[in-house]
């Protein structure tokens, strides 16, 4: 079955502490993106690739750094630059940039203690 | 500033009766709006895309119109049922054809 993955599902993490995050596809999507989304609130864009080996940064990128060494793969690295890091991070992808719907995964629910 | 508005109060409405939710925006310019439904926890699954020359778009019981004079666009659930309560989403295309999107409105369907 196609789709985009994400793991884990669920994430604790230090203080001080760098961790990354998984997002896997075989939709063979040219485009990926990293939401954030805290509770009520709705997805704001952390940083998006266009195409591999391209990334830009999106509205609150300050904190978290991504690769995309392969058209399959997005991973998120939120760093302990990011200053309020508890959240659910979301994972999507498209066909193309844009004016496309996007194929959201499950999420990971990321925790400091 | 760029703003997405909808209701951020859930909307309770009776099974068989038609939901009606509502997205605003202000100082955009979409090309195209788009409609996701998301579960507690899961992500947003999409439903509709709407485009600016478009002025209604219909799937099975959904609807969805795109007023690009009030700014604004209707998502229409008919003969709703209790396993369409969820989180609807809107959102549109921003610059760079991103989107960006609304805060969401929860819709409980009650038996």
């Amino acid at each position: 079955d196609g789709g985009i993955t994400q793991s884990p599902k669920y994430l604790f993490r230090k203080e001080g502490q760098n961790v990354t995050l998984s997002c896997e596809q075989n939709l063979n999507h040219d485009a990926m993106y990293w939401y954030r989304q805290d509770p009520g609130q709705g997805l704001r864009l952390i940083y998006y690739s266009q195409i591999v080996n391209d990334f830009q940064k999106g509205d609150i990128a300050e904190g978290y750094s991504v690769s995309r060494e392969k058209k399959e793969s997005f991973p998120l690295t939120v760093t302990s630059a990011q200053k309020n890091p508890t959240a659910f991070y979301l994972c999507a992808s498209s066909i193309i940039l844009g004016n496309t719907e996007a194929f959201f995964g499950q999420g990971t629910r990321l925790t400091v203690v | 500033s760029q703003k997405i508005e909808q209701n951020s109060e859930a909307l309770n409405i009776q099974e068989g009766k038609t939901a009606t939710l509502t997205c605003n925006y202000t100082n955009y310019s979409p090309a195209y709006l788009q409609w996701y439904r998301q579960d507690p926890g899961r992500g947003p699954v999409f439903l509709l895309l709407i485009r600016e020359n478009e002025k209604e778009k219909r799937k099975e019981r959904l609807k969805v119109t795109f007023d690009t004079t009030l700014k604004q666009s209707l998502f229409h659930i008919t003969a709703s049922q209790p396993a369409d309560s969820a989180t609807y989403l809107c959102a549109l295309d921003n610059a760079g054809n991103m989107l960006t999107f609304g805060g969401g409105t929860r819709l409980m369907v009650k038996p």
